[in-house]
Formats: structure tokens, sequence, C-alpha cells
């Protein structure tokens, strides 16, 4: 069965410090991992993926998320927090079984990036 | 402009009056999902389709039908709605599957209150 955990409900983080929202995730077969943003009355956007190849993932925004196959992780990072970034963010799941296109959110963590 | 539509975008209903959710697309996707978005649960995914004519349940089904009768369109059907489907409803589409095809473009949102 698959599965998603973002352990934080809220992360505080200074404007300028670096950020990391944690995600940690369960699957049978290979993962395809996302992130998404929910901004206040807003609907998702995406903002990286990890499917295949380098660990290390570049997205929108400054923000970047590592696959980390052993510890089963896929931590969202920016280097400099902007007061712009909070939001919702929700890390998901799918698992690459052909044939199926279950996706698994997690239960999403609120960032504050506090000027 | 690309874009996932969404009609209505707030409905207040009573208890066992049948409702449909519209959800168009216009950028030719294969894919396309239905979630619900609760408090503390994050986003959980009601049905899903791969194709015209084909349609899978996602981790909670009960209570809703969907159908995808042509490519653009993938209407949410409460035939009986309950005050525990109360949610705010999100359609997604997605072009399909693959490295460069696996991002979810999501709508603005469905907020539902059954009384």
């Amino acid at each position: 069965a698959q599965s998603v955990a973002q352990p934080e409900d809220q992360v505080n983080v200074a404007e300028g410090n670096p950020l990391t929202v944690k995600c940690t995730y369960s699957v049978s077969g290979n993962p395809y991992l996302f992130w998404y943003v929910q901004y206040p009355n807003r609907g998702l956007q995406f903002l990286l993926k990890y499917i295949t190849g380098d660990n290390l993932v570049k997205g929108s925004y400054g923000f970047e998320a590592e696959f980390n196959k052993s510890q089963t992780s896929f931590h969202l990072k920016k280097p400099s927090a902007l007061v712009s970034d909070s939001a919702l963010y929700f890390c998901a799941v799918r698992d690459s079984l052909w044939g199926t296109y279950k996706y698994i959110f997690g239960t999403g963590t609120r960032l504050k990036v506090l000027a | 402009e690309a874009q996932v539509t969404q009609n209505p975008r707030y409905l207040i209903t009573v208890t066992g009056k049948k409702l449909t959710v519209t959800c168009s697309q216009n950028m030719n996707h294969e894919y396309m999902s239905w979630y619900r978005q609760d408090p503390g649960l994050g986003l959980r995914q009601i049905y899903y389709s791969m194709n015209v004519e084909v349609t899978d349940k996602g981790d909670v089904p009960e209570g809703y039908k969907v159908s995808r009768k042509e490519k653009r369109n993938f209407p949410l059907i409460l035939e009986s709605p309950s005050p525990n489907q109360t949610s705010l409803y999100f359609c997604a589409s997605s072009p399909g599957q693959g490295v460069a095809q696996e991002t979810q473009y999501f709508g603005p949102g469905t907020r539902l209150l059954v009384l």
C-alpha cells in the first residue's frame, strides 16, 4: 500500500533563512514523487517532481528536493525563504506500477515565513 | 488560456438532493482526477480516468460517481449527498504518464456544504 507522511503540520522560518519541509513515503514499486503548493483560496500548483534520473530535483520559485531511496524521503528545500513562500505544501506519491493512476497526498505542511 | 475549470465554485445543498460538479480542461489531457480536501486529511483521490470511458476508484470513492464520455469533461456526481461529503473538491488533469507528462494541473476548487 502507498502512503505519504508529512510529520510537521507547520514550519516557521525567518525570511532569508533556509527552509526544509519534510516528506517520507512508502510504495511497493518505484516511486514517482511530487511537491505541490496551495496559496490561500487557490488551487494547487505544481512545484517539482522526481520520476527518474538525478536525485536532486530543481523546481519552480527556487525550490529543490532530494530523492533519498534508502531513507524513503523527498524533503523540499530552499536556500533562502521569502515571505511570499508562505503557503500550504503537499507531498504526493504515485506507485510506478503500470495501469494505475492512484495518487496519495500527504496531509500538508503550512509554511510560515516571518519577516 | 490553458486551464481546468470547475462549476459551481460554491454550492450549498441538502441531504439526498442529487448534484453534479462539472470539470472541463482545454489542454487535450488524457488523465483526469477528482480529489477532496479536508482539514488534517490533506487531499484524497476519489476517482480517476486514464481515457475516455475508462475510470477507476481512488482512495475514497464511496458515495460518488464519475463519467468520462468525452476527453475534456469529467463530471463528479453525488447521487444522494450526505453531510460527511461537505468538503473542498478539486479536479485535476495531466497529459499522461512518463517523465515529461506526469504533472497535474488543478482546477480552482468547489466548496460544497451539505446540510
